[in-house]
């Protein structure tokens, strides 16, 4: 089945850029969303299509696709920035959630 | 801007259904074409996608959970709904409706704010 792989954390200092990946089996031909969810928050869509960002996301935050390899970015991190994060693709007319990664900005 | 709101029981009993609805604001459920979904959250644990429904009524559901779950839709009350056959203690989660985004895209571009359900005797 098909499954999207995140690491568990990744912890940057204020001002450094955190980069977070998702990995998956044909992912190069799949769209790939972001999620940022902050503690007892709902998820909220940060990027969408491999690289789109809704409007009033902060232009920080940018994504990037490499084969199966998905990057969100985070140039310039904030204490605000700290969350989990969540990449989410569809495979066969069903979404699937990656495992996610904590983002902790020391 | 459309919001959304989930309510319904927040404790089931083992082998019981669940039943939530989410309510639709800011906008008619009927108008455009989108997509409709339920998602759950466990403690701690990533999101899970339950299914969706198209505001046509056509429905999809994940693999695992399709012969539990039914989503449908009243255009009538502005609302969807989701119900969850014969739940255990691994169906406690924070259930969540959603919205596409819009513009073809399939993400999800609007989330209510979410209802904890516990399954417990």
């Amino acid at each position: 089945s098909f499954e999207l792989t995140q690491p568990p954390s990744v912890s940057v200092s204020p001002g450094e850029t955190a980069n977070m990946t998702c990995s998956g089996d044909r992912l190069a031909t799949k769209y790939v969303s972001w999620y940022q969810q902050r503690p007892g928050q709902a998820p909220v869509l940060v990027i969408l299509q491999d690289r789109k960002r809704p409007a009033g996301i902060s232009e920080r935050i940018s994504g990037s696709k490499s084969g199966n390899t998905a990057t969100l970015t985070i140039n310039g991190t904030q204490a605000m920035d700290e969350a989990d994060f969540y990449c989410q693709a569809w495979d066969s007319n069903t979404a699937i959630f990656g495992g996610g990664t904590k983002l902790t900005v020391l | 801007q459309v919001q959304l709101q989930e309510s319904g029981p927040g404790l089931v009993r083992p082998s019981q259904t669940l039943s939530l609805t989410c309510t639709v604001s800011g906008d008619s459920i009927s108008s455009g074409s989108y997509y409709w979904s339920w998602i759950r959250q466990p403690a701690g644990r990533g999101p899970e996608w339950i299914g969706r429904v198209y505001t046509g009524g056509f429905t999809t559901y994940t693999p695992s959970l399709e012969r539990r779950v039914t989503i449908s839709i009243d255009t009538s009350k502005n609302h969807f709904s989701l119900r969850l056959s014969s739940v255990t203690a691994a169906d406690t989660a924070v259930y969540y409706c959603a919205r596409d985004f819009g513009d073809s895209s399939p993400s999800f571009g609007f989330w209510g704010q979410g209802t904890l359900v516990t399954v417990s005797s």
